[in-house]
Parts: structure tokens; sequence; C-alpha cells
């Protein structure tokens, strides 16, 4: 198993500023994802996050509006650029060291 | 198109039921598919993983069945208790190979003492 822990647990940020989430994850893991969850919705793939390569985005995701670093094995970074009120949600990392996929605890954004 | 459906409306059962939960998918062929639980304000926890060449999983009161020609998988849990109120989530790699999981939207199991 992997456990995942995310830094900020939540927060509260002004319209047009950028927040950048932590990732750190326990074991070292090749694949880790970055997912959005909105209120009463399900789970969004963002990216796909492996280290040594850019990371792979999914349709209606772009880089600029959500960069992604992986520097190592065990952590990895998303930030939410220009924020505005529609990027309100809930951001999970996670990790897949076999074929069981595990999550953070996730990320509690709202933007005023 | 493809699709992942589970019921989006509540199951309200008693405790010491069997919940049974319904994830039906379309135009997908995955390798495997996996439930998670999700309480409200925390991340997905894993539970269980079914392979496309097994029919039946179970994790003590958890049982998992995985029909490749109905395109469905059932999810149970016997004997249930009020703890197990929660949303689960059925979940499968969308591209073989890739290993990206898909999420359904999940249905919320409510169990009344």
């Amino acid at each position: 198993s992997a456990v995942i822990s995310q830094k900020p647990s939540r927060d509260i940020c002004q319209r047009g500023t950028s927040l950048t989430i932590q990732c750190q994850v326990d074991s070292q893991v090749t694949m880790m994802f970055w997912y959005r969850q909105q209120p009463g919705q399900s789970l969004t793939l963002i990216a796909t996050a492996n280290q040594g390569s850019e990371a792979t985005y999914e349709s209606g995701f772009v880089i600029d509006k959500f960069p992604i670093s992986r520097p190592n094995l065990t952590f990895s970074t998303l930030t939410v650029s220009n924020m505005s009120p529609e990027d309100s949600s809930i951001y999970l990392c996670s990790a897949k060291p076999y074929n069981e996929q595990f999550f953070g605890p996730g990320t509690r954004l709202t933007v005023l | 198109s493809q699709k992942i459906e589970q019921n989006s409306e509540a199951l309200n059962i008693q405790e010491g039921k069997t919940a049974t939960l319904t994830c039906n998918y379309t135009n997908y062929s995955p390798a495997y598919l996996q439930w998670y639980r999700q309480d409200p304000g925390r991340g997905p926890v894993f539970l269980l993983l079914i392979r496309e060449n097994e029919k039946e999983k179970r994790k003590e009161r958890l049982k998992v069945t995985f029909d490749t020609t109905l395109k469905q998988s059932l999810f149970h849990i016997t004997a249930s208790q009020p703890a197990d109120s929660a949303t689960y989530l059925c979940a499968l790699d969308g591209t073989t190979g890739f290993q990206k999981l898909v999420f359904g939207t999940g249905t919320r199991l409510l169990v009344s003492p």
C-alpha cells in the first residue's frame, strides 16, 4: 500500500492568485496522478505525473493552468494558476505502486 | 461513448442486511476494476481490486463480482453496519496499458440501525 499526505488540507484564495499543492508518498512510486472532485461529482483525472518525464494532461486541462512538478519518486506538486471561482474543488493526489491506486486526503480549495 | 454508471440514488438499508451496489460500463475493455469508499470531505479509500479473469473476490464482509460479458460489477457488503454508510465508487482502467483509472459517479449507501 501507499500512505499519501497533502498540504495544505484546505485554503481560501482570491481570484487571480495561484496555489501550489504538495503531495508526499511514503514509498517510491513511478506513477502519480492528480484528480479534481467538484462538489457532488466524481473524480476527474487532471494529469499523470511520472518521474523523469513531463506530465501528461487529460482533455480539458492544460499545463499553463495546472503546472505539475515531479522532482523525485515520492513527491509531486500541482499548481492551480490564475484561479477563478470555477476552480473551487477538492484536489486529490494519487499514487499507484502496483495495480491498486491510493489517494491522499485531498485539498479543499475555495476561490472567492 | 464511454460510460461508467452507478446508481445515483442513495441506497437505504437496515443494519444486518446485505447491501448490493452496481457498476455498469460501456465501451471499455478493462483489465481490472476497483472499488473505493469515500467519506464526506475525504479522499477515496481503496477496498478491492478484481481482474478481468476473476469472477469473484472477497475480503472480510465485502464481495465483488466482475462479469465482462454483461460489463458489470456487483459490490456486496454483508451484515451491514451503520459505519458502512459512505459513498462507494467503482473505477476501471480506461485504456489498457496506460493504467489511468476512470471513476463512476458513486452510490451513497445509508445503513440505518
